[in-house]
């Protein structure tokens, strides 16, 4: 059964630094994998998708990087902003149970602080 | 271009009542999928549609049913409701590609 962990479940930075957040799966039979922002109260907002095929994918100060053989990907946040706070969740699409599904991990909470 | 809106925001419940969420998207998409969230826990999917008219079971179905008559709406219904069902639940959908968009959520709280 594909499991998704992320670590850590909670981080507090300066403003300005980079970061790491990073994300595991158990099974590397994936379609592709999706990391999003999730704000209080609110849905998640979709940051960026990456096909299995793929090993990274860019936008504007966010980078997702997937290693498919060893069960990882890592979202670096460059030059963090206190509008970066926020919950970030990564999600995988296994092979098993069909394309459509996702598998989410239980997310890390983001601040970043002035 | 609303992208994916649900209805209500909130609701309260006493056990034993039933009620229905709707969701609706204006993106043509085809796919949309039902799931809920728990506190320190991911989101979990309770049934998705593969297209109109079509609905099937995800990982946490009981209690739970959908209904898919229209490609753009996709109605989630609680017939009996438990405090188990306390929870937030989000809508999404997604064209082939499956990048999902979600909606904002419902707060449903079961007394």
């Amino acid at each position: 059964k594909q499991e998704v962990t992320q670590i850590p479940a909670a981080l507090s930075v300066p403003e300005g630094e980079n970061l790491v957040l990073n994300c595991s799966f158990t099974d590397s039979a994936i379609y592709n994998l999706q990391w999003f922002r999730q704000d209080p109260g609110k849905g998640l907002t979709s940051l960026l998708l990456i096909q299995s095929s793929q090993r990274e994918q860019t936008s504007g100060r966010l980078n997702a990087s997937l290693d498919k053989s060893s069960g990882r990907s890592t979202l670096y946040i460059a030059a963090s902003q206190p509008g970066d706070s926020a919950t970030y969740l990564c999600a995988v699409s296994p092979f098993s149970g069909g394309y459509n599904k996702l598998i989410f991990g239980a997310g890390t909470r983001l601040a970043v602080h002035p | 271009n609303a992208g994916v809106t649900q209805t209500p925001k909130f609701r309260v419940l006493k056990t034993g009542q039933s009620m229905t969420l709707l969701c609706a998207q204006d993106m043509n998409h085809e796919y949309m999928y039902w799931y809920r969230q728990d506190p320190g826990m991911g989101l979990r999917l309770i049934h998705y549609s593969v297209g109109e008219g079509t609905t099937a079971k995800g990982e946490v179905p009981d209690g739970y049913n959908v209904s898919r008559l229209k490609k753009q709406n996709f109605l989630l219904g609680l017939e009996s409701a438990a405090p188990s069902q306390t929870s937030v639940y989000f809508c999404a959908s997604s064209s082939y590609t499956n990048e999902q968009f979600f909606g904002p959520g419902t707060r449903l709280t079961v007394l």
